[in-house]
């Protein structure tokens, strides 16, 4: 079956920019993830939806991040006036019970900010 | 809080030797333990996992222990390929009771590169 989808594969941008990133979750996956991948920090949790809610956003980085789901399915991350720092790229993963623990990415965005 | 360390590459082998990467971690509850590896040009993917001390995940000629008195999931395989070149993340997740969130945390990746 088709796996974890996400678009854009790469996106450049300039520096002040807002950028939406977009997942589509396994079907029938209630859970959905976003991490980030940077040279600097290795790959980090962001943020966490059950249906369309998020109980975890934990690891959004700032104010400028933010994340919807809808449907209980595609999700978006949006970062508003980007920064060079939010340069990396963003997977999303998805998992359902009982095996929750177990998470299958997707290919990721690779984010460029100029 | 939790981490997961994991030794630090690159790896270079030949084919055919043996493959050994280091993880440890530290968790705050009982966490399931994962390995992760990420093809060139590849997403992530779950290469395998333990979710309590002493299994042993399996996959593709890799295999790790799950090892609670070393806090330790270390990944070996008998004979690597050039095809296992790739990058190989430890990973952990606890679930978080309140928010029912099975976040990972990962270490910092190990590149391996196989020769012929």
């Amino acid at each position: 079956g088709a796996g974890v989808s996400q678009s854009p594969s790469n996106k450049v941008t300039e520096k002040g920019k807002d950028v939406e990133l977009r997942c589509d979750p396994i079907s029938g996956h209630t859970a959905l993830y976003w991490y980030r991948q940077s040279l600097g920090q290795g790959l980090e949790f962001l943020i966490y939806f059950q249906g369309n809610s998020a109980p975890d956003k934990s690891g959004l980085p700032s104010d400028r991040f933010s994340a919807e789901r809808t449907g209980g399915s595609v999700s978006t991350l949006t970062i508003q006036r980007t920064q060079q720092e939010d340069s990396a790229v963003y997977l999303c993963a998805s998992s359902r019970p009982p095996s929750q623990e177990t998470q299958y990415f997707g290919p990721g965005t690779r984010l460029l900010v100029l | 809080g939790n981490s997961v360390t994991q030794m630090e590459g690159p790896v270079t082998l030949s084919e055919e030797a043996f493959l050994t990467i280091n993880c440890t971690y530290t968790a705050t509850g009982y966490p399931s333990l994962f390995w992760y590896v990420q093809y060139p040009g590849e997403g992530l993917q779950l290469l395998l996992k333990a979710t309590k001390a002493d299994d042993k995940g399996s996959n593709k000629g890799f295999e790790a222990t799950y090892r609670k008195e070393t806090t330790s999931f270390h990944l070996e395989k008998g004979s690597v390929q050039v095809s296992d070149s790739a990058v190989y993340f430890c990973a952990l997740t606890i679930i978080y009771s309140g928010a029912g969130s099975y976040q990972l945390t990962f270490g910092k990746g190990t590149k391996l590169s196989v020769i012929p």
